[in-house]
């Protein structure tokens, strides 16, 4: 299958601090990414849903200004969370799926804690 | 509203034979997959299915009826290493992913 890279892996920042999350396909074209997040034990939520060039859809309740997502190419999309607080620190998994495609590939997850 | 329901946990015995099951209600269907989760790692992909029938791949095998909102992921010979989340997850006609709760699967020796 395709091959979709999560950076970091993990990362711990202090609070009120701003952290990136970078998510790369690396062998296709990724019109669309996928950022979720996953709680201890629960389920993924779909934080929001980009298109290449476009402005990102956000899912109820997940706040476009705190969780900003940039799509600026085929093969990256970032997800930045600003102001982190301690309420923040989860599991943030990309996925990434080509055009045409019906399978989204999944990045390795970032695993962030704030402090 | 759409909905996904899979059991929230199983257990089985190592060696034997496991069936996972997901119900699914959503606006329209693109397909179906089941994902494997071990704790603290990401989703990996272990079918796909859009048409009806039985789709076996080693000692996996995931089967979908249409009709009736159904499918199953079988798991057979279980060794300790498939102890681990199950997802199923459909794609509705706007083409989003819809996720179930997960499985999380026990296996015992």
């Amino acid at each position: 299958g395709a091959v979709v890279s999560q950076h970091p892996s993990w990362v711990i920042c202090k609070s009120g601090t701003s952290v990136k999350i970078e998510c790369r396909s690396l062998d296709f074209q990724a019109t669309t990414m996928f950022w979720y997040r996953q709680f201890p034990k629960q389920s993924l939520m779909l934080m929001a849903t980009s298109n290449e060039g476009s402005k990102a859809t956000y899912e109820q309740g997940v706040e476009k200004d705190k969780f900003l997502i940039n799509h600026a190419s085929l093969t990256l999309s970032t997800l930045t969370v600003t102001s982190a607080h301690p309420e923040d620190s989860s599991f943030y998994i990309c996925s990434a799926r080509g055009s045409g495609d019906t399978e989204a590939f999944f990045g390795q997850g970032t695993r962030l804690t704030v402090v | 509203g759409q909905n996904i329901d899979q059991p929230t946990e199983m257990t089985a015995t190592e060696g034997a034979i496991v069936q996972i099951n997901c119900t699914y209600q959503t606006s329209g269907f693109n397909g179906l997959f089941w994902y494997q989760q071990h704790a603290g790692e990401a989703p990996t992909f272990l079918s796909y299915n859009v048409l009806d029938g039985l789709e076996e791949k080693g000692r996996f095998s995931s089967f979908l009826s249409r009709s009736k909102g159904y499918s199953y992921l079988l798991l057979k010979e279980l060794q300790m290493k498939d102890s681990a989340s199950y997802l199923c997850a459909v794609i509705d006609s706007n083409y989003q992913l819809i996720w179930g709760a997960g499985t999380k699967l026990i296996i015992k020796p």
